[in-house]
C-alpha cells in the first residue's frame, strides 16, 4: 500500500514532442505529489507539484494531471527538448508520516 | 542563496568501517531528511529530522543513525558498513515540518568495498 507505481521505465521522445509519465498509489494518506528530475550524479531537482485537491497545474512547458478517483497522476513535458534527458521520479507524501514514497524512476531520453 | 549542501562528495570506506555524512539546509528550512538511492533505483527514506527531533524513520537497520543540530544541520551515522551499503545518500531539506517542498542536495557517493 506504500508503493507508488511509475510506467514507462524508460521513453524516448522527439524534440517538439510531448513526454508523458505516469504514476499510480494505493495509499489514500498521500496527500502531497511532486515530481523530480535527476541527472546523473547529481541530486533530484523538484520540477512540479501538486495536492489532491487540484486536477491539474502547469508550469511552463511542465503540467501535471491527477485524478483523485483513479489514484494516478502523470507528468506531460511539452515541446520536450534534449537538454530535458534525464530521470524523472514521482513521488507521494503523506504529511502524516513524513516521508516520500518514491517511484521506480523513468530514463527519458529525447532525440535531437 | 545556497542550496542544500553535503559534504564529502565522494567516499571510499571498508567493509566494518563506520561513516558520516553531513548536511547543511537551506537557510531558513528547519526540516532535514535523509534518502538512500541505489543505482537505478528512487530514493528511500532513512530519517526526518524536524526541529532537532526524529519525526520519522524509514525501515533500516539500526546501523543507521543520525541526528540535527541547533543551527539545523545534520549528520548521517552508518555503522559497521557493508557492500550493500554502497548509494548514493541524499539530504533534503523543507521550511514545512511535513516535508512538502523538499530540495536535495547533491548527495554523498558512498562506496564500501
Amino acid at each position: 500500500q506504500q508503493q507508488v507505481k511509475q510506467s514507462p521505465q524508460s521513453l524516448i521522445v522527439q524534440k517538439g514532442g510531448i513526454s508523458i509519465i505516469n504514476c499510480a498509489y494505493e495509499n489514500t494518506a498521500f496527500d502531497y505529489f511532486p515530481w523530480y528530475q535527476q541527472f546523473p550524479g547529481k541530486g533530484p531537482a523538484l520540477l512540479i507539484a501538486i495536492r489532491p485537491d487540484v486536477s491539474e497545474k502547469k508550469e511552463g512547458r511542465f503540467t501535471i494531471s491527477f485524478n483523485k478517483s483513479a489514484k494516478q497522476f502523470s507528468l506531460h513535458i511539452m515541446d520536450s527538448q534534449p537538454g530535458d534527458s534525464a530521470t524523472y521520479f514521482c513521488a507521494a507524501l503523506s504529511q502524516e508520516t513524513y516521508k516520500y514514497i518514491f517511484g521506480t524512476g523513468t530514463r527519458l531520453k529525447v532525440l535531437a | 542563496d545556497a542550496g542544500v549542501t553535503q559534504s564529502p562528495t565522494h567516499l571510499i570506506k571498508t567493509r566494518g568501517q563506520q561513516v558520516t555524512l553531513r548536511c547543511s539546509p537551506i537557510s531558513g528550512h528547519k526540516s532535514v531528511s535523509w534518502y538512500q538511492q541505489v543505482l537505478g533505483q528512487g530514493p528511500q527514506f532513512i530519517f526526518q529530522y524536524y526541529e532537532k527531533e526524529e519525526r520519522g524513520r524509514g525501515n533500516f537497520p539500526d546501523r543507521f543513525s543520525a541526528r540535527q543540530f541547533p543551527n539545523y544541520s545534520s549528520e548521517l551515522n552508518v555503522n559497521a558498513l557493508l557492500l550493500g551499503d554502497s548509494a548514493l545518500y541524499l539530504c533534503a531539506s523543507s521550511w514545512a515540518g511535513t516535508g512538502t517542498e523538499a530540495f536535495f542536495g547533491q548527495g554523498t557517493r558512498l562506496t564500501v568495498v
